[in-house]
């Protein structure tokens, strides 16, 4: 069974602090990716990876940075937090397959930041 | 990736068939037709996808015209699990790539 796990439901951090949000998977997947969802602004993108140390800015990478040592997981980080981070982030991953190229998310985490 | 149109909210009897459309009249000849559902609180699930030709798995069906401007996802007898916000999306299969979620239709399931 496909699995992605987010480390955290229910996060909540300070101002300035920095924040790890790590994402594993089991299903030997080459991308992943982490977006964020926002009430009426849907999923954004934040960032993406093809391979193993390997990133690719999505389109809305400022404040955070990613990072991606094993093909398994998949962390966003959150240089200095600051109140507009405050979201729910969502990580997804999805193998190569040209005719199926299928996106499996984890549960979420939901932080806020005070 | 085509533009998607789906209306805001439906109702549906639970164990009715409920029938979500979606309009993309702009999609491309190599642009599949993807469908997710987000039930509250959870992240996304995959439900089916399709290019041209109707598709059922064991979760849905999906029924795409034959100008493959618009589609629609069937789930055969709705159960109030099924209480979630369900999205259309059209993109290429290419390797990878982000996935464009609009503001999808939000169904619920009413005993």
């Amino acid at each position: 069974d496909v699995k992605v796990t987010q480390s955290s439901r229910y996060l909540v951090k300070r101002t300035g602090e920095k924040v790890f949000l790590e994402c594993v998977q089991d299903m030997d997947h080459e991308n992943m990716f982490w977006y964020r969802q926002d009430p009426g602004l849907g999923l954004r993108l934040i960032y993406f990876s093809y391979d193993v140390k390997m990133k690719e800015k999505g389109d809305i990478p400022e404040g955070y940075s990613v990072s991606r040592e094993k093909k398994e997981r998949f962390s966003l980080i959150l240089e200095s937090a600051s109140t507009n981070q405050t979201s729910m982030y969502l990580c997804a991953s999805s193998a190569n397959r040209v005719a199926k190229n299928i996106q499996y998310f984890g549960a979420g985490t939901r932080l806020s930041v005070l | 990736d085509a533009k998607t149109t789906q209306p805001t909210s439906m109702d549906c009897a639970e164990g009715r068939a409920a029938n979500l459309p979606c309009n993309h009249s702009t999609i491309s000849g190599n642009e599949y037709v993807y469908w997710y559902r987000q039930i509250h609180s959870q992240g996304p699930q995959y439900i089916i996808h399709g290019l041209k030709n109707n598709e059922t798995n064991e979760m849905a069906s999906l029924i795409i015209t034959e100008d493959r401007k618009s589609s629609t996802l069937i789930l055969p007898h709705a159960t109030l699990r099924d209480t979630a916000v369900y999205y259309c999306i059209v993109r290429e299969n290419n390797q990878g790539g982000k996935l464009i979620f609009g503001q999808g239709t939000e169904l619920s399931v009413k005993p």
